[in-house]
């Protein structure tokens, strides 16, 4: 089992609705991560957040809302999205954002917009 | 600058045999290089590592080589077996402060490995 748990397993949500994806680490990691995963592609990279600020968005609709209540806790706050936002959400942390420790992911939520 | 490419998009080994993935990079900041492993609803999982100052890493039945000089690095996975069969990423990562792809994993674009028992 993953040492990063995220909640929902899976969400279908319609282009109204507004819902939120959890993510949870007990291992004392400073950097958590969201990512998006289409089928076959690799991951990619939405935020950053390192010691509880956010440090990298990358040009991310406003759709997608991060929060980060504190060191164990990521939240994705989504919002009016569209059928192509249905992905395969990752969540992942390390020890730090500029270290060699590597990335630990959840298993992920599986988003179906409809 | 931020490209991490792979190859093949997908191999077929028989059980017992060696599987071969290939990555080339081009941006010489990045100074740390991960494979992860995905099956099927799972997330990705760190298989092995390597930084620039060492050529090869083992652990296990898994092996990266890296060449500096071109820019490319590896993985082996000897005597193949049906439980390999997954994803695999290989990655590139930038530890030091500094520029765009600072703390930014970039990903390679995946080869599926199907272990035939």
């Amino acid at each position: 089992d993953t040492e990063v748990t995220q909640t929902p397993k899976h969400l279908v949500m319609g282009m109204t609705n507004k819902k939120s994806l959890k993510c949870e680490q007990h291992m004392g990691h400073r950097a958590m991560y969201w990512y998006k995963q289409k089928a076959k592609k690799p991951p990619e990279l939405m935020f950053v957040y390192s010691y509880e600020k956010l440090s990298i968005n990358e040009s991310v609709p406003s759709r997608f809302s991060p929060e980060c209540p504190n060191s164990s806790l990521l939240n994705l706050h989504l919002h009016a999205l569209q059928p192509e936002d249905s992905a395969l959400y990752l969540c992942a942390s390390s020890q730090d954002r500029g270290s060699y420790s590597p990335l630990h992911f959840g298993n992920g939520t599986r988003l179906t917009v409809t | 600058q931020q490209q991490v490419k792979q190859s093949p998009q997908s191999l077929i080994v028989q059980k017992g045999g060696i599987s071969i993935i290939n990555c080339a990079y081009e941006n010489t900041a990045f100074d740390y290089f991960p494979w992860y492993q995905q099956f099927p609803g799972k997330g990705p999982a760190l298989l092995i590592a390597i930084r620039p100052d060492v050529s090869e890493k083992k652990e296990g039945r898994f092996t990266i080589s890296f060449n500096k000089s071109a820019k490319q690095f590896s993985l082996h996975i000897m005597d193949s077996q049906p439980g390999d069969s997954a994803t695999y990423f290989c990655a590139a990562y930038r530890s030091n402060a500094g520029g765009t792809s600072y703390g930014k994993l970039t990903f390679g674009q995946g080869t599926i490995l199907t272990v035939h028992p």
